[in-house]
């Protein structure tokens, strides 16, 4: 089965730095991606990781350890437009597919 | 391109009607899937097709069924369906052996059943 973990809601003030975090206990791994969803809006993606370390890519920058089931995304620099839920989901390894399983997705809010 | 086209962006239907929701992309990528998301819910996985072959059927009732003609097109078919069944559906296409880019998502249909 697949059971992933992260933090329901999330508030921070413009120009701050939030850190979410997101825990995994999956049949397989094969990789991990974080995806930014707008209210009634499509997942659209931020980052992956498959190796443990630091992925930095402008304000987010995401990290795995596979050991520990764990990653994390950083937003620096915050603005109000990043208020958005914040979705972990890791690929399973099934052969021939890639499926995409989701966290609970973190509800982020940016106040000024 | 580099979208995945959803077609209705709407639809409401009654328990006895028979519809349908279609996807498509023509970024040349062999997986496509569905998704189901409940309001402030993350996307539940449906199906998975790989070079399309339905490689992944997440226990979804019969009254969804997945089709998918060919490597560009996806559709999903309605057939009595219950209130619980209302939800966002997604589409999403990757490629099939990297997917280092990520799965693209389509905007959704959202359906409404009465």
């Amino acid at each position: 089965g697949q059971n992933i973990d992260q933090p329901t809601e999330m508030t921070a003030t413009e120009g701050a730095i939030v850190q979410i975090n997101c825990t995994y206990q999956t049949s397989g791994f094969n990789g991990l991606f974080w995806y930014q969803q707008h209210a009634g809006e499509a997942p659209t993606f931020l980052s992956y990781n498959v190796l443990d370390g630091l992925e930095e890519k402008g304000r987010f920058s995401s990290f795995l350890s596979r050991s520990k089931g764990y990653s994390y995304l950083l937003l620096k620099e915050l603005q109000m437009k990043d208020s958005a839920s914040y979705l972990c989901a890791v690929r399973g390894d099934q052969t021939g597919a890639n499926n995409l399983f989701f966290g609970t997705g973190t509800r982020l809010t940016v106040i000024p | 391109d580099t979208e995945v086209t959803q077609t209705p962006k709407h639809l409401v239907m009654g328990m006895t009607n028979k519809k349908s929701l279609k996807c498509e992309q023509h970024m040349g990528h062999r997986a496509m899937y569905w998704y189901k998301q409940k309001a402030k819910k993350p996307p539940e996985l449906m199906f998975v097709y790989s070079y399309e072959k339905l490689s992944i059927n997440e226990s979804v009732p019969s009254r969804f069924s997945p089709e998918c003609p060919n490597s560009s097109l996806l559709n999903l078919h309605l057939h009595a369906l219950q209130p619980e069944d209302s939800a966002l559906y997604l589409c999403a296409s990757s490629q099939e052996i990297t997917g280092l880019s990520g799965y693209t998502f389509g905007s959704g249909t959202r359906l409404t059943v009465v």
